[in-house]
């Protein structure tokens, strides 16, 4: 299996667009898991699936943050529009019952 | 809810000796416990985890961790550090249903030639 695999690895905007970030986890993993590390904040989880259903989303910043789940092997986190604030490394991770969470090695977003 | 605190928040120690990173839980029940490394510019990857029986597990590049219950602390180790294991290390505790799941604050450590 490739692991979790996150896209795109780093990502330059414009303050005021949309950005929009992609996961695919593992296959047959029913859990997964978006979260923003940043040094201020460390790792924040923002959003979780189980069985492609959002189960938990308190941790969404705010309203310009959606995250979506459409089927098993794809998820999106999207911002719109952005702001410098938002800038930060973003993971995702997938996990199946009790076996701890694999992660993907995220994407750097950068808002200037 | 699950809280976990990594006192140290950088450590730095010379090649070839002992190491070990400082991780307390708080958790009403048996917790499930992680601890994850770090790379530059990667994710986390997992290095042990503890569910239940033997206190003492062993994970992967030669560490391991021991569950105090009451110490309330899982706390790991590795008997001779390597100049590869320069990383920041996160520990984690899980509720028993494991989807919501706290990291500490991560330690960083730097290795010493």
């Amino acid at each position: 299996d490739a692991g979790v695999i996150q896209s795109p690895r780093h990502e330059v905007t414009e303050m005021g667009q949309e950005v929009t970030l992609r996961c695919k986890p593992i296959s047959g993993h029913n859990s997964l898991f978006w979260y923003r590390q940043t040094m201020m904040r460390g790792l924040e989880l923002l959003i979780y699936f189980n069985n492609n259903v959002p189960i938990d989303d308190s941790g969404m910043p705010e309203d310009r943050f959606s995250a979506k789940m459409p089927n098993a092997s794809f998820s999106t986190l999207k911002i719109q529009p952005s702001e410098p604030r938002d800038s930060a490394v973003y993971f995702c991770a997938s996990n199946y019952g009790f076996e701890g969470y694999t992660f993907g090695s995220g994407t750097r977003l950068t808002v200037v | 809810a699950q809280s976990v605190t990594q006192p140290d928040i950088h450590i730095t120690v010379s090649e070839g000796a002992s190491l070990e990173l400082r991780c307390n839980y708080s958790y009403g029940a048996t917790p499930y416990l992680f601890w994850y490394v770090q790379s530059p510019g990667q994710g986390l990857q997992l290095l042990l985890k503890y569910f239940s029986g033997d206190t003492l597990v062993q994970g992967i590049k030669g560490f391991e961790a021991e569950f105090k219950r009451s110490q309330s602390s899982f706390n790991l180790r590795k008997p001779s550090v390597h100049w590869s294991d320069a990383a920041e290390y996160f520990c984690a505790v899980g509720a028993h249903n494991n989807n919501d799941m706290r990291f500490g604050a991560g330690t960083r450590l730097t290795v010493k030639p």
